[in-house]
């Protein structure tokens, strides 16, 4: 099975300062990754996602990550943040083979909060 | 296109009395997927199916069941309801045909067990 470490519980920041969410997977097989964000009140949409290739994945909203095998981390980056950015954000691993494929394993959440 | 639709948005039960939570998708998707969101915990899954008809236990399925009579639904249902289920529900989506297996998400039901 795979499991998923997100680093900080909370991240607080100033508007326009750039940001790193940490996330770290364990798995036995190859990996998807996937990091959704959560407004308040709302359900989970998809930031962006890493399947295969280059391991700079650009997504929604200005927001990248970086897939590192080596060191099993698919970190969440952003320049620069607005307070609109201010959310929940889960990292989320799946199998990309074998009986687990499909099923997506959830990190505990970081909640980004930017301050004026 | 509605996408992945949840019905209630909100309810409070006492403990002890049964309920069920209506998901229903209009994307034609093959696997649907209920799970639990508790303050600290992340999403957990509680079932999930891979197509009309069956249905199979995730991380934490006690005090649950489910349905899948038709493609597009899929029910979750609380026989009697303990304050430990006290929680957000998601359901979700994806489609066999999607590489990724991305999921899609629904807006939530927020049930309180008193």
């Amino acid at each position: 099975a795979q499991s998923v470490t997100q680093l900080d519980s909370q991240v607080p920041v100033f508007e326009e300062a750039p940001v790193e969410l940490r996330c770290n997977y364990s798995s036995s097989v190859s990996v998807y990754l996937f990091w959704y964000v959560q407004y308040p009140n709302q359900g989970l949409q998809l930031l962006l996602k890493y399947l295969s290739g280059s391991t700079l994945v650009k997504g929604i909203n200005g927001f990248e990550a970086e897939f590192n095998k080596s060191q099993t981390s698919f970190h969440l980056r952003k320049p620069s943040v607005h307070i609109s950015d201010t959310a929940e954000y889960f990292c989320a691993v799946s199998g990309a083979k074998g009986s687990t494929l499909g099923r997506l394993y959830f990190g505990r959440g970081t909640q980004l909060t930017v301050w004026p | 296109n509605a996408g992945v639709t949840q019905t209630p948005k909100f309810r409070v039960l006492k403990t002890g009395q049964s309920m069920t939570l209506l998901c229903a998708q209009d994307m034609n998707h093959e696997y649907m997927y209920w799970y639990r969101q508790d303050p600290g915990m992340g999403l957990r899954l509680i079932h999930y199916s891979v197509g009309e008809g069956t249905t199979a236990k995730g991380e934490v399925p006690d005090g649950y069941n489910v349905s899948r009579l038709k493609k597009q639904n899929f029910l979750l249902g609380l026989e009697s309801a303990a304050p430990s289920q006290t929680s957000v529900y998601f359901c979700a989506s994806s489609s066999a045909r999607d590489s990724s297996y991305e999921q899609y998400f629904g807006p939530g039901t927020r049930l309180t067990v008193t």
